[in-house]
């Protein structure tokens, strides 16, 4: 069974520019998470999906980030502009969302991304 | 600031020694406990959970011990292998918000 897909997995490209990242999870998983992670410390939770419902976003800092699960598959994050204090790994995680708070989160690889 | 995340804690162990890294955790009311394992270049990797009604569990190779009284876990690793060397992180989950603690890296000498 294939695991959590991202692409791109690197991302290099200079501060004010757009970037959006990819992510699809495990097949038959309803929940469906974004996180941060800086150099290291653990992953922060941005937002959290249940299907296609933003059931989690406040630690998503809206003015620049956004996030979408159009058909509660695959999901999207974009940041607009960026900046250089977004350089990190962000991280896809999903779960199968049946039992809230003992769900495992399986995470994917994650995209590096460098803001220049 | 930038510095301070790149001093993770180091345990380092010679191959087939047993390993315990150590986590305290925040909320005395988190219910679900689990150790994650990151070796560099990949995503965080489960590998076992506990949850808050239990003080010990056990897997493959690994166990997991729960203090609440302290707020402490611990991640047991016996007969440490050169492919054990990774970070490894606690966390904490809460009505489905999975919290995680500063992680620790386990360098394996041969």
């Amino acid at each position: 069974e294939a695991g959590v897909v991202q692409s791109p997995r690197y991302k290099i490209i200079e501060k004010k520019q757009p970037v959006a990242f990819w992510c699809n999870p495990i097949s038959g998983h309803n929940t469906l998470y974004w996180y941060l992670q800086n150099l290291g410390q653990g992953p922060e939770l941005l937002i959290r999906y249940e299907n296609e419902e933003a059931v989690d976003d406040s630690q998503l800092p809206k003015d620049r980030f956004s996030a979408e699960r159009l058909k509660g598959v695959d999901s999207t994050l974009k940041i607009q502009p960026a900046e250089l204090g977004d350089s990190a790994v962000y991280l896809c995680a999903s779960s199968l969302g049946d039992r809230a708070s003992t769900d495992t989160q399986y995470f994917g690889p994650g995209t590096r991304l460098t803001v220049l | 600031g930038e510095s301070v995340g790149l001093h993770l804690p180091t345990l380092s162990v010679q191959e087939g020694d047993n390993s315990i890294i150590n986590c305290a955790y925040s909320n005395s009311a988190s219910d679900y406990f689990i150790w994650y394992k990151q070796e560099s270049g990949k995503g965080p990797q489960f590998i076992i959970d506990i949850r808050s009604n239990m003080d010990k569990r056990q897997g493959q190779r690994v166990t997991v011990l729960l203090n609440k009284t302290v707020k402490h876990l611990s991640l047991q690793i016996a007969a440490t292998q050169p492919g054990d060397s990774a970070v490894y992180f606690c966390a904490e989950t809460r009505y489905g918000a999975l919290t995680f603690g500063s992680g620790t890296r386990l360098q394996v000498q041969p």
